[in-house]
């Protein structure tokens, strides 16, 4: 049974270049969200899709970050003009609709910018 | 900004040895999940608790979520090399964007043989 799925799994960019990570779900996972997880630290909301509706956009840190899906299928999280702050593991999760339901993570992409 | 607190952010200990981690808030949880992280991963769920006073036991792991439903705790009971990872804490809270988790900074378990 597949998980979820996240390409690349390591990326290392320029400061200034654009990046895009994508994210493969849980095939009937409606729910799809995007977490920052610095060294050391928890895991950072940054963004979450459910089906066809608008996404909750509220955790991403600045307009240089935005993040697409289509439907229930794929999700690509796009940050433009890099930054090395923007240095982290950057983890996606899928699950059915609910708070109480298990999210189910990839095992992340980690960026470097140099 | 919902808050959760999670202590010790560090723990090492011996191979046999208990010991319990906490997660706290000053906000009430309508549910709280419990994962674990190991190096190069994604956290993966333990457990999910829901209701006040509820412990779970998952073998030697025992989860409680307090009566008010503030806070939670996780006791390892005998601890093996196996249980070292990280240990996140996740709150849902009621209301608008109760689908969000917030999550603790996790405590980092080292067991040792």
């Amino acid at each position: 049974g597949a998980g979820v799925s996240q390409s690349p799994s390591n990326k290392v960019t320029e400061k200034g270049k654009d990046v895009e990570l994508r994210c493969d779900p849980i095939s009937g996972h409606t729910a799809l969200y995007w977490y920052r997880q610095r060294l050391g630290q928890g895991l950072e909301f940054l963004i979450y899709f459910q089906g066809n509706s608008a996404p909750d956009k509220s955790g991403l840190p600045s307009d240089r970050f935005s993040a697409e899906r289509t439907g229930e299928s794929v999700s690509t999280l796009t940050i433009q003009r890099t930054q090395q702050e923007d240095s982290a593991v950057y983890l996606c999760a899928s699950s059915f609709v609910g708070s109480n339901q298990p999210q189910h993570f990839g095992d992340g992409t980690r960026l470097s910018i140099l | 900004t919902q808050l959760l607190e999670q202590s010790p952010q560090f723990l090492s200990i011996q191979e046999g040895e208990n010991l319990t981690v906490y997660c706290n808030s000053s906000s009430v949880f309508s549910s709280l999940q419990w994962y674990r992280q190991e190096p190069g991963e994604g956290p993966v769920l333990l457990v999910t608790v829901v209701t006040g006073g509820e412990v779970k036991k998952l073998k030697r792991l025992t989860f409680q979520f307090g009566d008010a439903r503030k806070d939670s705790s996780l006791h390892i009971t005998a601890a093996q090399p196996g249980d070292t990872g990280l240990y996140l804490c996740a709150g849902a809270y009621s209301g608008a964007g109760s689908y969000q988790l917030t999550f603790g900074k996790g405590t980092k378990l080292s067991v040792i043989p």
